[in-house]
């Protein structure tokens, strides 16, 4: 079985620009939750999807969005780039949003964003 | 809110030697999980063992082994005899029991980078 799959794997952007970080869950999953990972750093919460709903956002500012698909894909949207959005962004799959019928999330490959 | 704190910014291990890497974490709940989430250079973050609060048997995996306090808030991982591929970033994260707000997500501390000498 796939695991979680992002793509890109890298990307440069111009300050200013938009950005569209893509995820697929592993099969059978239905939350998928996106993370900032600056460089030596924890990964930072920034968004969790379950059943096309958002059911959890992260203290980052607007110009972030997402989105859940019907096929549970997801995808992570950023506008108008700043230089400190330079990080690495990590997608994670959850069976489901309950973390009582199963508390592990698997995390992907990320994207490494460089904003120049 | 809830907090995870790691310490130990670097830590080295000898091969075949133990090495424990320390967490503590914050919290008023009385239900969560707790992870240790390994980071090699791939950059892919791979669990390696959970533990649920409610249990009072610590969680093994092969060599890997938690020594959970629950009134202490600590949770350290012990990793016995260690190997070259055991070298990575270490993070602690914390995940709440209760799914009715957004609590859905991890809390990770800042790491801890292993290096284990040949």
């Amino acid at each position: 079985d796939a695991g979680v799959t992002q793509s890109p794997t890298h990307l440069i952007k111009t300050r200013g620009q938009q950005v569209t970080l893509r995820c697929s869950p592993i099969s059978g999953h239905k939350s998928v939750s996106w993370y900032q990972q600056v460089l030596g750093q924890g990964p930072q919460f920034i968004f969790q999807y379950y059943e096309k709903e958002e059911r959890g956002r992260g203290n980052f500012p607007d110009r972030f969005s997402a989105r859940q698909f019907p096929n549970y894909s997801s995808e992570l949207n950023v506008n108008a780039l700043l230089l400190g959005d330079s990080a690495l962004y990590l997608c994670a799959s959850s069976l489901t949003f309950n973390p009582g019928q199963g508390p592990e999330a698997f995390f992907g490959q990320g994207t490494r964003l460089t904003v120049v | 809110a809830q907090t995870v704190t790691q310490s130990q910014p670097e830590m080295s291990v000898q091969e075949a030697e133990t090495v424990t890497l320390s967490c503590t974490y914050d919290t008023s709940e009385s239900d969560y999980y707790l992870f240790w989430y390994k980071q090699p250079p791939s950059r892919q973050m791979i669990l390696v063992i959970r533990q649920e609060a409610y249990k009072q048997q610590n969680a093994t995996e092969n060599r890997f082994s938690v020594n959970f306090q629950k009134a202490a808030k600590s949770f350290s991982l012990k990793i016995s005899d260690s190997q070259l591929g055991d070298a990575a970033m270490y993070f602690c994260a914390y995940r709440s029991d209760d799914y009715g707000g957004s609590q859905g997500n991890l809390i990770f501390g800042k790491g801890t980078k292993l290096s284990v000498k040949p």
